[in-house]
């Protein structure tokens, strides 16, 4: 067990719905990433918060957002859902996030798009 | 599991027998070079991880070997257990991005 903890752990929607998907961090740690695994895409890095506010951003479509909240729980919000959304994410958290520090994952939350 | 239908390289072992697991990575400035391994139904867990200005580190039982000249990375596993059966994923990291960026990953088998 990492730590971090992700709900839900299942989540079945209909294309143009939204979704919340919400982690909390290890004890501890101030930053959180957020990760989508795909069949054909592999594992891809969304977003990183530090402390509250966003630190780095990669192939994060704009129908997504996410934000880390005072207590340092994350949301990642999916707007629009498409059949193509359909994946596993994974929220991971380290101790800080501006030098190397390691990330625990969570154990992911399954999203099926109809 | 969440690889399913991903045409990932698979590795077959004998139980007992060594397992070396590539990777080739894509960014010369990348700082540090992790290796996951993630089971079925779980989020990736870390095994190992080596600064770019090192060319080897050795954990329990695993290895990890940098060569930065054909920016190659290996995990070398002794002794390989049915435990250690799970897709493998390389990633590698450029601290002033801090962002992950992980290799297609290698699914490795482990017979008793």
């Amino acid at each position: 067990d990492s730590g971090v903890t992700q709900t839900p752990k299942h989540l079945i929607t209909a294309t143009g719905q939204r979704v919340t998907l919400r982690c909390s961090p290890r004890s501890g740690d101030l930053s959180v990433y957020w990760y989508q695994q795909s069949l054909d895409q592999g594992l891809q890095f969304l977003i990183q918060y530090y402390n509250g506010e966003e630190r780095a951003k990669g192939n994060i479509l704009e129908r997504f957002s996410a934000q880390q909240f005072p207590d340092l729980h994350s949301e990642l919000n999916l707007s629009s859902l498409e059949l193509g959304d359909s994946a596993l994410y994974f929220c991971a958290s380290s101790v800080e996030g501006r030098t190397y520090n390691e990330q625990f994952f969570g154990p992911g939350t399954r999203l099926t798009v109809l | 599991g969440e690889n399913v239908g991903l045409h990932l390289p698979t590795l077959s072992v004998q139980e007992g027998d060594n397992s070396i697991i590539n990777c080739a990575y894509s960014n010369s400035a990348s700082d540090y070079f992790i290796w996951y391994k993630q089971e079925s139904g779980k989020g990736p867990q870390f095994i190992i991880d080596i600064r770019s200005n090192m060319d080897k580190r050795q954990g329990q039982r695993v290895t990890v070997l940098l060569n930065k000249t054909v920016k190659h990375l290996s995990l070398q596993i002794a002794a390989t257990q049915p435990g250690d059966s799970a897709v493998y994923f390389c990633a590698e990291l450029n601290t002033g991005f801090q962002k992950l960026v992980f290799g297609t990953g290698t699914r490795l088998l482990v017979s008793p």
